[in-house]
């Protein structure tokens, strides 16, 4: 298994454009996450999903992110308008709960830069 | 709420010296407390799980619930132990981990 993959690895855009981060969990894994990496305030918990569905979107900064999980296999984050501030590492990662938590498995990130 | 707080942005040891990277948490009820470590141009991993009270690399973490701090330490920093260090908490019910700001470790030869 090639792990979580997320796509792009590197994404530079304007202010107000449309941006679209993807991820492909690893198999099998019924749990996924988004969390956003900065400097100021390391990793941030945006939102997960149990088998497709949102669990906890608390984290989501504001309405101009959306989040989506059609299938076990894809998920997307997406942010319209975008805006310097959004400029950080999205990392997506996923887990299996079966069992027992026992841990994430982090995708590379997505490096995101709004100019 | 749950609440991670590492205190230090950077700390730097020199190799040889003894580490801790400092913990605290804040939770009403029993948490699971991990550390993730990644290493440059690699994907963030576990290090270890309080639950599993295991030393990974050399790394060991205790959870003291008195002083709800879960410190990372290392008697001896190698040069390859430079890196981002979080420190993180699942609650007892859920499985999402809230994990701390980071700090990142760097060991001067």
């Amino acid at each position: 298994d090639a792990g979580v993959i997320q796509s792009p690895r590197h994404e530079v855009t304007e202010m107000g454009q449309e941006v679209t981060l993807r991820c492909k969990p690893i198999s099998g894994h019924d749990y996924l996450f988004w969390y956003r990496q900065t400097m100021m305030r390391g990793l941030e918990l945006l939102i997960y999903f149990n088998n497709n569905v949102p669990i906890d979107d608390s984290g989501m900064p504001e309405d101009r992110f959306s989040a989506k999980m059609p299938n076990a296999s894809f998920s997307t984050l997406k942010i319209q308008p975008s805006e310097p501030r959004d400029s950080a590492v999205y990392f997506c990662a996923s887990s299996f709960g079966g069992a027992g938590f026992e841990k994430l498995f982090f995708g590379s990130g997505t490096q995101l830069s709004v100019l | 709420a749950q609440r991670v707080t590492q205190p230090e942005k950077l700390l730097s040891v020199f190799k040889g010296a003894p580490v801790e990277l400092k913990c605290n948490y804040s939770y009403s009820g029993s948490p699971e407390l991990f550390w993730y470590v990644q290493y440059s141009r690699q994907r963030l991993q576990l290090l270890l799980r309080h639950i599993s009270r295991e030393s990974i690399k050399g790394f060991t973490a205790d959870l003291n619930k008195g002083e709800t701090s879960f410190h990372l330490k290392k008697p001896f920093a190698q040069e390859e132990d430079s890196a981002m260090y979080y420190c993180a908490l699942r609650p007892l019910s859920g499985n999402k981990l809230v994990f701390g700001a980071g700090t990142i470790l760097r060991v001067k030869s």
